[in-house]
């Protein structure tokens, strides 16, 4: 079953933060974070693991509650390099991915 | 190679034919994966390998759809009888291995359209 994120848009000035929310149906085992630029493949831009901490490079992290099923992107400071629409990948079972519908950001100077 | 690499990029053909599309994932890499995506929309899983076997084609929408991985390395995804609703981004991925905290390298895709 799909992960559903929310928001689905987001504009922002440059320096703003941003969350993005995934939210599942089911027992999570890992949630991945993906970035997608226009016309250009999915990047990889982190995994949280089951019993795993809060996961962050530079000014984007994430966490990961196992209870509520959930997990939460969060982009501080923004760049423009950050426009482009993120995809969470949930992990149940059977090691492969369900992606969501994913979150349109748009950072504007 | 340095990444997963897709062939064509772009596919135009017409309704009824047969396509073939290919994957070249990362060399080492176990695992598999395919996906195709819509406009506005998150990837789609198909189907998944891991070394030659198909662990999970839960995802093949019916019979039309079959993909191969003979050698454990390239793989090629078949469509018979194409129709204008496969029309999509096909998107091949790979990662060291599945279940261990690896994130997926994807390939730029082929953009396939049935006309």
């Amino acid at each position: 079953q799909q992960p559903v994120q929310s928001p689905q848009a987001v504009i922002l000035r440059e320096g703003e933060d941003a969350v993005i929310n995934c939210s599942s149906s089911k027992a999570l085992y890992s949630v991945h974070w993906y970035r997608q630029k226009h016309g250009e493949a999915p990047v990889f831009l982190m995994i949280l693991l089951k019993g795993g901490e809060q996961k962050g490079h530079d000014k984007i992290s994430a966490s990961f509650n196992e209870k509520k099923q959930q997990s939460s992107l969060y982009l501080t400071a923004s760049q423009l390099s950050y426009s482009g629409t993120y995809f969470c990948g949930t992990e149940h079972a059977g090691n492969m991915l369900t992606f969501g519908g994913g979150t349109r950001l748009m950072v504007k100077p | 190679g340095a990444g997963v690499s897709q062939t064509p990029s772009n596919k135009v053909t017409e309704k009824g034919k047969y396509v073939e599309l290919r994957c070249d994932p990362i060399s080492g890499h176990t695992a598999l994966y395919w996906y195709r995506q819509s406009l506005g929309q998150g990837p789609e899983f198909l189907i998944y390998f891991q070394g030659t076997g198909a662990a999970d084609d839960s995802g093949l929408p019916n019979d039309r759809f079959f993909a191969v991985r003979p050698e454990g390395s390239v793989s090629t995804l078949k469509i018979q009888r194409t129709e204008r609703g496969d029309s999509a981004v096909y998107l091949c991925a790979s990662s060291p291995s599945p279940g261990l905290g690896y994130g997926y390298t994807f390939g730029s895709g082929t953009r396939l359209t049935v006309v």
